[in-house]
């Protein structure tokens, strides 16, 4: 079983910030990383997938690098709006092509 | 296209009650996926299923839950009989094959009291 762990596990910021969290991984013994985005009483909705040492995945404000020889995958947000206020998960897809296992999730709280 | 649809939204039982949920996948996704989320941690896969198929049950917790898709659409999961520890949100979720984007639908929030 994959580890997968997130970082900060919560994050106050001010409308316009930008901001940066982590997901980290001991092995990169894995296919691909996603990350997704959780709303409160939503669904969660995919945004990046990210598989090869250096790839980098931008949709709107919002982008992902990926590190897999060092272990991380950092995702920001530029000038963070209110609506950003979700959990954001990080997870990894096993070499099967199959499993996904989650981190925590960092919950961003993005006050107007 | 329609997404992953979930009922009930939420449920509240109590200890030793049974419960189940209903999952209907995205047309014509072949793989379906059930997840359990407890407050504060990371989904966790609890089973996937091929059509109609198992592929991997082994975070499930055979004594107490149990899942079926028989026609290889459609899903519930059963939770019998319920602990406190049960208390969570159980996601729905499908992609059109096994490796493939997931698609998840919005949960079901169990409070077992």
């Amino acid at each position: 079983i994959l580890n997968v762990e997130q970082s900060p596990q919560s994050l106050h910021v001010q409308e316009g910030d930008s901001t940066n969290f982590t997901c980290s991984f001991p092995s990169s013994n894995f296919y691909a990383l996603h990350w997704y985005r959780w709303e409160t009483a939503k669904s969660p909705e995919a945004l990046f997938v990210m598989t090869l040492n250096g790839d980098e995945k931008k949709k709107g404000r919002i982008s992902a690098t990926l590190n897999t020889k060092e272990g991380y995958s950092y995702l920001y947000i530029k000038g963070s709006q209110p609506e950003d206020s979700a959990t954001y998960l990080c997870a990894l897809r096993d070499n099967a092509g199959n499993m996904l296992t989650f981190g925590g999730g960092t919950r961003l709280m993005v006050k107007p | 296209e329609a997404g992953v649809a979930q009922s009930p939204r939420y449920k509240i039982i109590e200890k030793r009650q049974s419960v189940a949920f209903w999952c209907n996948p995205i047309s014509g996704h072949a793989t379906l996926y059930w997840y359990q989320q407890i407050l504060g941690q990371g989904p966790k896969l609890l089973i996937q299923f091929q059509n109609n198929g198992v592929v991997d049950d082994s975070q499930l917790p055979k004594d107490r839950f149990s899942a079926e898709r028989l026609k290889g659409v459609d899903s519930t999961l059963k939770i019998q009989p319920a602990k406190l520890e049960d208390s969570a949100v159980y996601l729905c979720a499908s992609s059109r094959g096994a490796g493939e984007t997931q698609y998840f639908g919005p949960g079901t929030r169990l409070l077992v009291l």
